[in-house]
């Protein structure tokens, strides 16, 4: 069975602060992994997915196969990063449609 | 605005009434997805779509729930015989295996039943 844990319900940090969320998945193969995002009042949306490897909003997450792990990393976080972030996982191939998510973790950046 | 839009954004209804909500996924995107999102937890893949073609539904989806996707372009989620445990907000995505895949979220249903 697919599964993702996001171990942090909160976190909170100070302005400029580096950010760690931690995301932990189990699946048997290769999957996709992916960081959402949503902010207050605003719909789901895609913040960085790892077969792209790009760094979005200053945020960069490496797919470890060996820790089964995908952590989302900001060196120095802004007010504006506040919102839940949602770490999910899909199939390669046959299976690639259907998103595993975690329970999400609530990010508060304060000033 | 052209992202996925859902009709309506919130419905309350009495414990077993029938309620149904449609989702209007980007143009020309093929695939649709339905999740369902309950208090402190991620969204749940309930069913999904391919043009008009329901390829795989969810053990969560019970036989009071179906879905359409009658011109492969809007879709419709049905809970018939509403329970209280139904409570939760309803999303729909869209996505072009194309344009890479990404799943494009609609703002969502929130039902309540009372």
């Amino acid at each position: 069975a697919q599964r993702v844990t996001q171990p942090e319900k909160l976190l909170s940090v100070f302005k400029g602060a580096p950010v760690e969320l931690k995301c932990n998945y189990s699946y048997s193969g290769s999957p996709e992994l992916f960081w959402y995002v949503q902010y207050s009042r605003q719909r789901l949306q895609l913040l960085l997915r790892h077969i792209s490897r790009e760094s979005i909003k200053g945020f960069t997450a490496d797919l470890n196969k060996g820790e089964t792990s995908f952590h989302l990393k900001k060196p120095f976080a802004q007010e504006e990063d506040s919102a839940m972030y949602y770490c999910a996982l899909s199939g390669v191939g046959g299976s690639n449609y259907k998103l595993t998510f975690g329970k999400g973790t609530l990010l508060t950046v304060n000033p | 605005d052209t992202g996925v839009s859902q009709n309506p954004r919130h419905k309350i209804t009495k414990r077993g009434q029938n309620v149904t909500f449609r989702c209007d996924p980007i143009s020309e995107h093929n695939r649709l997805y339905w999740y369902r999102q309950t208090l402190g937890q991620g969204p749940e893949f309930l069913t999904y779509f391919q043009n008009e073609a329901q390829l795989e539904k969810s053990r969560l989806l019970s036989d009071r729930f179906s879905a359409e996707r009658p011109k492969g372009s809007f879709s419709t989620l049905e809970i018939q015989r509403t329970e209280q445990g139904d409570s939760a907000m309803y999303l729909c995505a869209s996505s072009l295996p194309s344009q890479g895949d990404e799943q494009f979220f609609g703002p969502g249903t929130r039902l309540t039943v009372l």
